[in-house]
């Protein structure tokens, strides 16, 4: 059974740093992997889709890698803002099934 | 761009009662999902529906049904309420041989 894994749970930065948010996921048998924002009781905005024939996604600030084989997922984001704070998500769509499976996410507060 | 509807925005039922949520996925996407997400908690999977069969099957209560209709909405039926189902109910569709999940805004379920 797929498990995701996301590191740290919390991150608190000044504005302005250059971050990184970490996914892991125990079968690497994936189909794509998914990076989402969620902010405070609201819905899933998905920010970027790797496919895993791909090795990198960018965009805008954000950029997102994969490395399959080693089960890992990274999400940069760039020049942190203030209204970047939110919790990302990442998450995983195997080929076995059609469902996502989701890491615990990364609740991201970042400092005017 | 359309985006995907989800109806009621919020729903307060009292214990034992019976809630139906709606979902109105992307014009064209052929899969539509079901994820609940409790409080603190990232989405769990709970059913998937391709050209209106039953695709996939999560940790959906039996008190649970779903099913998908001519037009492609979807609505979540749920019965015999309990405390424990207050959360967030999330729909999202997408074409299947295709790429990424698109998530709707989700209905809070709040169970008294």
């Amino acid at each position: 059974k797929q498990e995701v894994t996301q590191i740290p749970a919390a991150l608190s930065v000044p504005e302005g740093e250059n971050l990184v948010l970490n996914c892991s996921f125990t079968d690497s048998a994936i189909y794509n992997l998914q990076w989402f924002r969620q902010d405070p009781g609201k819905g899933l905005t998905s920010l970027l889709l790797i496919q895993s024939s791909q090795r990198e996604q960018t965009s805008g600030r954000l950029n997102a890698s994969l490395d399959k084989s080693s089960g890992r997922s990274t999400l940069y984001i760039a020049a942190s803002q203030p209204g970047d704070s939110a919790t990302y998500l990442c998450a995983v769509k195997d080929n076995a099934g059609n469902m996502l499976t989701f890491g615990g996410g990364t609740r991201l507060m970042v400092k005017p | 761009a359309a985006g995907v509807i989800q109806s009621p925005r919020h729903l307060i039922k009292e214990k034992r009662e019976t809630a139906t949520l709606k979902c109105y996925p992307i014009p064209r996407h052929d899969t539509v999902y079901w994820y609940q997400q409790g409080p603190g908690q990232d989405p769990q999977f709970l059913i998937s529906f391709y050209e209106k069969m039953q695709s996939d099957k999560g940790s959906i209560p039996d008190r649970f049904s779903a099913q998908q209709f001519s037009d492609y909405h979807s609505e979540l039926n749920m019965s015999s309420l309990e405390l424990g189902d207050s959360a967030l109910y999330f729909c999202a569709s997408s074409l299947r041989d295709n790429y990424g999940y698109t998530f709707g805004s989700g209905t809070r379920l709040t169970v008294v």
